[in-house]
């Protein structure tokens, strides 16, 4: 079993839509949550992060962690076709380390 | 501006021969990272670093090797030893967690900075 779990996709949705995506752990010392964002043949960029259990928000953008039930989630409301990407999650141990654990990351598509 | 430049953006080899890739960063971190990524299977650590002179194995490392002699620099030579190298390889850095867990001054210790990519084709 992996460590980080995330469904590759693809996932295709209108524009305006409010997209979900959603990644599993299994090691519950994770206590950095991360959403990457990477662009075709691009780098993977920092979208959001969150530390330990809770809500963030950003613009359009929330990222929710449930630690109870080892699950994070990525909202993303009206979607735009330049939200096109593939999203990873990503999780850190935190104190003490830096090593980095990335899901598979799921590619997203928004039709104009 | 500060950033990670990784180059050449596509290479190209024959098989049997050992290729380097570079990675350079002018953001004054500690930590380097290589990754490799494949369709479906995210990314994945081969090399990483926390400070010159030093690095360690990442999940991944057979056939690769790496060196740190300067703190803006983490080249990753793929060897022939590699038995299967075509891939996507991202270089990365951070600035390095304490024991505590707090960042040596920056304000998202735990983000990783990419750069763009070098497209590596084994024929």
């Amino acid at each position: 079993q992996k460590e980080v779990e995330q469904d590759p996709g693809p996932l295709s949705v209108p524009e305006g839509a409010i997209v979900s995506l959603n990644c599993t752990y299994s090691n519950s010392a994770f206590q950095y949550f991360m959403w990457y964002r990477q662009y075709s043949r691009k780098g993977p960029e920092l979208l959001m992060y969150t530390y330990s259990s809770g809500n963030k928000e950003d613009g359009r953008f929330t990222a929710q962690v449930d630690k109870s039930s080892k699950y994070i989630s990525l909202f993303i409301r009206d979607s735009q076709p330049s939200d096109s990407a593939t999203y990873l999650c990503a999780m850190i141990v935190g104190t003490g380390g830096f090593k980095t654990i990335f899901g598979a990351g799921t590619r997203l598509f928004v039709k104009a | 501006d500060g950033g990670i430049t990784q180059s050449p953006k596509y290479l190209f080899r024959k098989e049997g021969q050992n290729v380097t890739l570079s990675c350079e960063q002018n953001l004054n971190h500690d930590a380097m990272y290589w990754y490799r990524q494949d369709p479906g299977q995210g990314l994945r650590l081969i090399y990483y670093s926390q400070i010159v002179n030093d690095f360690q194995k990442g999940d991944i490392a057979e056939g690769y090797s790496v060196s740190r002699e300067k703190k803006e620099s983490f080249p990753l030579t793929v060897t022939s030893a590699q038995k299967n190298p075509t891939a996507f390889y991202l270089c990365a850095s951070s600035a390095r967690l304490g024991l505590a867990g707090r960042g040596s001054g920056f304000r998202r210790p735990y983000e990783q900075y990419f750069g763009p990519g070098t497209r590596l084709t084994v024929t």
